[in-house]
Formats: C-alpha cells, sequence, structure tokens
C-alpha cells in the first residue's frame, strides 16, 4: 500500500527566508502523483503543487517549488522567501489503492518568524 | 466560482441528536468526498461519490449516513454519534473521478463537537 512519511514534526524559518519540507514516499505504481497542501489554523485544506511521477521537470508554482528525486522516492517542498502568512499546516499526499483515494503524511507545522 | 463550501461553520450536538453536514460545489465536478480530520493528525477518507453513487465506503460506522442529492449537493447525516466523533470534517470534490491527476478542492470544514 502506499505510504506518505514526512518526518519533521514542526519547522520555523525567518521571514524572507528560504525553508524545505521534506517528503517520502512508498509505492508500487509505475504511475502516481505527489501534492502539497497547506492548512492554516482555519482548517481549509489549500492545494499548493502536484508532481507527476512522469514529469520530467520539477514543478514550481510561485513561491513552491517541488524537489522531486524518483530514486530516493521524495518530493520535498521549497518555499522561497517566506512570509508570516506561510505559517500553517503542511500536509504532502498521494493517491491510494486508486485515484480517488489521497492519502496524507502526519505533516509539518511551519512557524515563520519575522 | 472555484470553491466549495460547507455549512454550519461550527456544530455542536449532544449523543441522542440527529444533525447534518452539507456541502457544495458549482465546478461542475464529478467526484465528491468526506474526510474526517482529528485535532494534530491529517485527513482521513470516509466516504466518496463519482457521479452522484456511492464508490468508496471507508468502513465508516453506520451513525454516518452520507447522501448525495445531486451534482452539486453532498450530505453528511448525523446520528447517536459519540464523543470520539469530535473532528472537524472535511468536504472535497474533484473533476474527474479517475486519473493521476486529480487534484481534490477543499472546503473550509465543519469542527463538529460531540458533548
Amino acid at each position: 500500500a502506499q505510504k506518505i512519511t514526512q518526518t519533521q514534526p514542526g519547522m520555523f524559518v525567518q521571514e524572507k527566508e528560504a525553508v524545505t519540507l521534506d517528503c517520502t514516499y512508498d509505492t508500487s505504481d509505475q504511475s502516481y502523483g505527489l501534492f502539497w497542501y497547506k492548512q492554516p489554523s482555519s482548517g481549509e485544506m489549500i492545494f499548493l503543487i502536484y508532481q507527476g511521477s512522469y514529469d520530467e521537470q520539477n514543478a514550481t508554482e510561485g513561491r513552491y517549488s517541488l524537489n522531486f528525486q524518483k530514486a530516493r522516492k521524495s518530493a520535498n517542498l521549497v518555499i522561497s522567501a517566506s512570509q508570516l502568512g506561510d505559517s500553517a499546516m503542511y500536509f504532502c499526499a498521494t493517491f491510494s489503492g486508486g485515484y480517488n483515494k489521497l492519502i496524507f503524511g502526519a505533516g509539518t507545522r511551519l512557524a515563520v518568524h519575522p | 466560482d472555484t470553491e466549495v463550501t460547507q455549512t454550519p461553520k461550527h456544530l455542536v450536538m449532544g449523543m441522542t441528536n440527529k444533525k447534518s453536514l452539507k456541502c457544495e460545489q458549482h465546478m461542475g465536478h464529478r467526484a465528491m468526498y468526506w474526510y474526517k480530520q482529528k485535532a494534530k493528525k491529517p485527513p482521513e477518507l470516509m466516504f466518496v461519490y463519482s457521479y452522484e453513487k456511492l464508490s468508496i465506503n471507508e468502513s465508516v460506522p453506520s451513525r454516518f449516513s452520507p447522501e448525495c442529492p445531486n451534482s452539486s449537493l453532498l450530505n453528511l447525516h448525523l446520528h447517536a454519534l459519540q464523543p470520539e466523533d469530535s473532528a472537524l470534517y472535511l468536504c472535497a470534490s474533484s473533476q474527474k473521478t479517475s486519473g493521476v491527476y486529480n487534484e481534490q478542492f477543499f472546503g473550509p470544514g465543519t469542527r463538529l463537537t460531540v458533548l
């Protein structure tokens, strides 16, 4: 079965600095996708970025980029120029048992300090 | 309109009450989902509806009863809940019902407290 591992329960970063949130995954599928979501204290899950297993380039979306290393089965999220509003819980996710069941890692709580 | 709405935002209910959570999307998405998220944990899938039919039930107790009256609306009926059912209930939708890239859009959630 697919599994997502996030080993950093909490991270902190100074405003305007870059930060990397780690994610490793385990899957037997040849074709798969990896997602990152942000969850502020309000509760809503906000989609940030997606990486497909066959994408040749690392995904980027504004200040978010995904450092995808397929051989190492890692899909780390890089946030550049951190802002105070980036303080939130971040989840890495993938599909398991078909393409409707999204499973999440334990999450990393990011605190951005001024 | 690119959002999923959920009502109510907060709900407090007793163990003998019957209540319903409502979720709505107007993006023409064909799949809708219910997730349960306990404090300090990731969301866990409860139910999936594809084309208004229940396609996945993750062995959820029968005191939770989902309903999909039409393609835009998803309800979760609650009856005889236990205090351990207190959680954030998230609704999501996706354009497709299959495929590797099937981004799910989430609503703001309903924070449920069972007394």
